[in-house]
């Protein structure tokens, strides 16, 4: 049973550019969150979806930044026109249920580090 | 909204020692409680969490920690630090019914381990 798998493992972007991060969740997780962390930071919560549903995006940028779960494929968390600012480690997480961060903490893939130049 | 404090960015001990790494949490609700670790290029690994269950979990690797709610306190510590336990631990808090929201992470302890 495969976990939380992310990819690429590594993205270098230059300025302007869009960059695509894949998530694929656990089999028979329907819920997806995506964090990123920065330099010397903890994580931080960007977005929560469900199979074709954004449940809650509080912690996504207003501008550039997108996410998605479609019906079929991986979750996609998307920045357009990317700076420098959004060099970073993004990481997906999965759970089998819609509350099971606090139950399960839920499971975290390996990331995806974006670099922009 | 729920907020969590690690004390020391680096923690540095030797082998054999022990390991004691701080966390506090702020809550409006008694919250869950959670201790992940990051290995280098790795994903964050749950050690351990507190359901309101025992107030004493025991996790991976001969980690534990203590709920204490009268602190606010969430302490990781293992009596015996080994070589590999060289990593970013990090504590975080949810409220209960409040996944959609996602875990609340504090920044980090770097663990170091000297020989």
């Amino acid at each position: 049973n495969a976990g939380v798998m992310q990819n690429p493992r590594h993205l270098v972007r230059r300025r302007g550019q869009e960059a695509r991060l894949r998530c694929s969740p656990m089999k028979g997780h329907s819920h997806v969150y995506w964090y990123r962390q920065l330099p010397e930071e903890g994580l931080k919560f960007m977005v929560y979806l469900q199979k074709e549903n954004i449940i809650d995006e509080s912690g996504m940028p207003k501008e550039r930044f997108s996410a998605e779960f479609p019906k079929e494929g991986p979750s996609i968390l998307r920045i357009q026109q990317v700076v420098r600012g959004d060099s970073a480690a993004y990481f997906c997480a999965s759970s089998p249920q819609p509350t099971s961060s606090a139950n399960y903490g839920y499971t975290f893939g390996s990331g995806t580090r974006l670099t922009v130049v | 909204a729920q907020s969590v404090t690690q004390l020391g960015s680096h923690v540095s001990v030797s082998e054999g020692a022990l390991v004691l790494l701080r966390c506090n949490y702020s809550s409006s609700v008694p919250p869950y409680l959670f201790w992940y670790v990051q290995y280098p290029n790795q994903g964050l690994q749950l050690l351990l969490k507190y359901t309101s269950a025992a107030t004493l979990v025991k996790g991976i690797n001969g980690f534990e920690a203590e709920f204490k709610k009268s602190e606010t306190s969430f302490h990781l510590t293992k009596p015996s630090a080994h070589m590999s336990d060289a990593a970013e631990y990090f504590c975080a808090v949810s409220v209960p019914g409040g996944g959609a929201d996602g875990l609340t992470f504090g920044k980090g302890t770097h663990l170091i381990i000297q020989p």
